[in-house]
């Protein structure tokens, strides 16, 4: 019984390719989020969502388009995958009360090859 | 904008007492959380901390002092599976908070 759960947990493409992950909560959570890890280990937020709204929507290139079709899910869709895309990406969610934090994925390790 | 820094790296001896310090500077400053990542995993919560002063938890405290954009995580009794990477990350007010990450502090506990 995962909290959150993240599909794929790896994948290798190429560049130009275009690729989706998806990810589920089951917690009952109303804001979900996806941020990258790169190589250095830098956590960055990407994208938030509380109830399928965009809340959130760091500087992050349109090749990035989240997808919200209800409160439990949150999924990735990149279009032209370049090299520098690759990184771990986690999907993450949380409610109301920050003090509990948020519940990370396992992460989706994306490279670009 | 906002600027979180940690110590890069650390080690520790197991049994032992760490400190891994954070210090940020940022604008509407609402509460610093701690979380654990072990290597190839998701972080995981360990703390948040609004108001300044300790709090406990089993072995592990976070201290926060917001008059000087300060906040620590004590580890105690350091174990082997302690050794992880601890990420500092603030919140900020307003709506729905946006939280930002420090770069972490990897530390390594050895025998």
């Amino acid at each position: 019984d995962t909290a959150v759960s993240q599909t794929p947990k790896y994948l290798v493409t190429q560049m130009g390719n275009d690729k989706s992950i998806k990810c589920e909560q089951n917690l009952g959570h109303d804001t979900m989020y996806w941020y990258k890890q790169d190589s250095k280990k830098f956590l960055k937020i990407m994208f938030s969502y509380n109830n399928k709204e965009l809340i959130i929507n760091e500087t992050v290139p349109n090749r990035f388009s989240p997808k919200s079709p209800d409160k439990a899910h949150l999924n990735l869709h990149i279009n032209s995958l370049e090299l520098g895309d690759s990184a771990v990406y986690f999907c993450a969610s949380s409610q109301g009360d920050r003090a509990y934090g948020y519940t990370f994925g396992s992460g989706t390790r994306l490279t670009v090859v | 904008g906002q600027n979180i820094d940690q110590p890069t790296e650390m080690t520790a001896t197991e049994g032992a007492i760490v400190q891994i310090n954070c210090t940020y500077q940022t604008s509407g400053f609402n509460g610093l959380f701690w979380y654990q990542q072990h290597a190839g995993e998701a972080p995981t919560f360990l703390s948040y901390n609004v108001l300044d002063g300790l709090e406990e938890k089993g072995r592990f405290s976070s201290f926060l002092s917001r008059s000087k954009g300060y906040s620590y995580l004590l580890l105690k009794e350091l174990q082997m599976k302690d050794s992880a990477s601890y990420l500092c990350a603030v919140s900020r007010r307003g709506g729905y908070q946006k939280v930002t990450f420090g770069t972490g502090t990897k530390l390594q506990v050895i025998p």
